[in-house]
């Protein structure tokens, strides 16, 4: 079955570490985004990219990275600078061009320890 | 600015008692409005898409309207099953990006 597949499902960070949060999809799609839900906000969105090699920055960018060397992968990393990185990590992807919805990935929680 | 505001913020109800979630926005030329089910720990899961004023969407308990202004899902005669946090989204002219509203937590007693 096609689909988004977030690991791991929980994640531990210690001060001052960087962690990568992965997100792979079946589904073709061309678009991906990664969302931050915190508890009372909405998603907040860090970073999308419409294509390979291509991204381009959200709302809240700062304190993360991310890449996009395969249509099927686009990972994520929480960096040190990241002040306040505990949060509930959504990936997400689209067919692209047009009105469409997006299809979630199960999420990554992370906590800082 | 694009804007999504959904009420109310959390809404309990007993079984069988039916009742409306409020999706307001306000976007520059609407390309789609989208509603989402979104369970504790989990991610959101499709539910709907609407395009236009006027349109309506059904599936099982639940029925999406849209307006110029707002959407309503509404939900008739709810079993505790549907207990969820139900998330409303816009997409613009420009961009294939969605914004998200709060949403609205659903607490449904047998």
């Amino acid at each position: 079955d096609g689909g988004i597949t977030q690991s791991p499902k929980y994640l531990f960070r210690k001060e001052g570490q960087n962690v990568t949060l992965s997100c792979e999809q079946n589904l073709n799609h061309d678009a991906m985004y990664w969302y931050r839900q915190d508890p009372g906000q909405g998603l907040r969105l860090i970073y999308y990219s419409q294509i390979v090699n291509d991204f381009q920055k959200g709302d809240i960018a700062e304190g993360y990275s991310v890449s996009r060397e395969k249509k099927e992968s686009f990972p994520l990393t929480v960096t040190s600078a990241q002040k306040n990185p505990t949060a509930f990590y959504l990936c997400a992807s689209s067919p692209g061009q047009g009105n469409h919805g997006y299809t979630f990935g199960s999420g990554t929680r992370l906590t800082v320890v | 600015e694009d804007q999504v505001t959904q009420s109310p913020e959390a809404l309990r109800l007993q079984e069988g008692e039916s009742s409306s979630l409020n999706c307001s926005y306000t976007v520059s030329g609407l390309r789609g409005l989208f509603w989402y089910r979104q369970d504790p720990g989990k991610g959101p899961e499709f539910l709907f898409t609407l395009y236009s004023a006027g349109e309506e969407k059904e599936k099982e308990r639940l029925k999406a309207t849209l307006t110029k202004k707002e959407s309503f899902l509404h939900i008739t005669a709810p079993k505790p099953e549907d207990s969820a946090t139900y998330l409303c989204a816009v997409q613009g002219p420009y961009t294939d990006k969605l914004i998200f509203g709060t949403g609205t937590r659903l607490q449904v007693f047998p």
